[in-house]
């Protein structure tokens, strides 16, 4: 069981936007500003899309956007293109100095 | 551009000790802006992180598999290494390197990943 919460599966039509949650506890999501979201097609590695909760690398599309409230971080795709379909997960920095992942969510663009 | 590629056996038997080595290329281990760190998934299952050290040496584990792992560093050779003892079943997995900025916890650089197959 992952120390992250993330829904199993979403799904959205091309165009729409789609919200992924992260939920947590204070002593992670809730405690600091460092939440990551990642993006892994099948049989490849996984791709940082969002990092420090809201920012995004240098080439990720602006369609992607991250936010947190309280203990529950979101990772937001607009615009859903055939390509967004993939696995996601989020990581957030602990109190224990350390890293944890989500579960995963798969997203299906129908 | 930097890029990172994991090596090392594919096949290791039970209570054994997995030895994975990541070579860093287009750039340097030692800057003091970077972690490096490993990160694991079993098959058709989510990702875990296993452990991640600066240049200097200092290093941070995954509580769960702390007893078991040894994350170490070689700045002669650009490498960091992982080393996981008393393997099981349950330890088969890809396995993967990747960079993180110092003062930050994304890991935005990530090397292909390695199968390793815990198996007698």
């Amino acid at each position: 069981q992952s120390a992250l919460t993330q829904p199993a599966s979403v799904s959205g039509s091309p165009g729409q936007s789609i919200t992924i949650s992260c939920t947590g506890t204070s002593s992670d999501v809730g405690g600091y500003n460092y939440v990551s979201w990642y993006q892994q097609h099948p049989g490849k590695a996984p791709k940082l899309m969002i990092y420090d909760v809201n920012n995004r690398p240098s080439g990720v599309s602006n369609r992607f956007s991250g936010s947190k409230s309280g203990n529950t971080a979101s990772l937001t795709i607009s615009g859903l293109q055939a390509e967004d379909e993939a696995d996601y997960y989020c990581s957030s920095y602990t109190t224990s100095s350390t890293l944890e992942f989500g579960g995963g969510t798969r997203l299906t663009v129908l | 551009q930097l890029q990172l590629q994991e090596s090392g056996p594919g096949l290791v038997k039970p209570s054994e000790t997995l030895s994975l080595t990541c070579t860093v290329s287009g750039g340097s281990i030692s800057s003091s802006s970077y972690y490096w760190g490993w990160i694991r998934q079993p098959p058709g299952k989510g990702l875990e992180w296993i452990g991640s050290i600066y240049y200097s040496g200092s290093s941070y584990y995954n509580p769960s598999l702390k007893s078991r792992v040894t994350i170490s560093v070689d700045t002669s050779k650009n490498q960091f290494s992982l080393k996981l003892s008393s393997v099981i079943a349950a330890d088969t997995a890809v396995y993967y390197c990747a960079r993180r900025n110092w003062g930050s916890y994304g890991m935005d650089v990530w090397g292909q990943g390695t199968t390793v197959t815990v198996s007698s």
